[in-house]
């Protein structure tokens, strides 16, 4: 299968700082991602759709302005966490379709988790 | 109602037997299904996809489908603990839906 990558693995910060994450697609390109975030025992929720050379689409209810992503290549997706607070804290998780049999077929990376201080 | 509905379990299978965990879906327009499975603490891991109705079998594992009656299953055959996870259904309509996973136990 497709290999996603994702820097850095876990993060701590303190509150009111802003944190970047990288998701990389390692031996294919895609020209979306997606942002996902999960609390503990709790399933995904997806955050956004990040497009390479546009905009990212947003889910209702995530701010735009707080959760700034930046689809630089058709390998790399950036979510930057701004002024992070305890309540961002949780494992930050992207995706990348594959092209498979004809149909998409979403890989994940590894995760981020961020613990916010 | 949901879109995607799944059991949260737990599910408890002693070792070697099979583990079956089910799926329904809301969206009929729905065309691929992934299995995912999650050990606590990581990421989803890609299981198997079907896009067609019937089984798909993959080693131990088989997917089936049945879009008449919009839902989808996986059977793990000779159930071992390390298979012991969450195991997440996920199904694309314009953006792929998660469930909120079956927890599966197999034990010694």
């Amino acid at each position: 299968g497709a290999v996603v990558s994702q820097h850095p693995s876990w993060v701590i910060c303190k509150s009111g700082t802003s944190v970047k994450i990288e998701c990389r697609s390692l031996d294919f390109q895609a020209t979306t991602m997606f942002w996902y975030r999960q609390f503990p025992k709790q399933s995904l929720m997806l955050m956004a759709t990040s497009n390479e050379g546009s905009k990212a689409t947003y889910e209702q209810g995530v701010e735009k302005d707080k959760f700034l992503i930046n689809h630089a290549s058709l390998t790399l997706s950036t979510l930057t966490v701004t002024s992070a607070h305890p309540e961002d804290s949780s494992f930050y998780i992207c995706s990348a379709p594959n092209r498979e049999e004809g149909q998409d077929t979403q890989y994940f990376g590894p995760g981020t988790r961020l613990t916010v201080l | 109602q949901k879109e995607v509905e799944q059991n949260s379990g737990p599910l408890s299978v002693p070792e070697g037997a099979i583990a079956s965990l089910n799926c329904t879906y809301s969206d009929r327009g729905s065309q691929s299904f992934f299995w995912y499975r999650q050990y606590s603490g990581k990421s989803p891991e890609l299981i198997m996809f079907i896009y067609s109705n019937g089984d798909k079998e993959d080693g131990r594992f088989t997917a089936q489908l049945n879009k008449a009656s919009q839902y989808v299953s996986l059977l793990i055959r000779d159930s071992q603990p390390s298979d012991s996870a969450t195991y997440l259904c996920a199904v694309d309509t314009d953006k792929l839906i998660f469930g909120t996973g079956t927890r599966l136990q197999v034990f010694p």
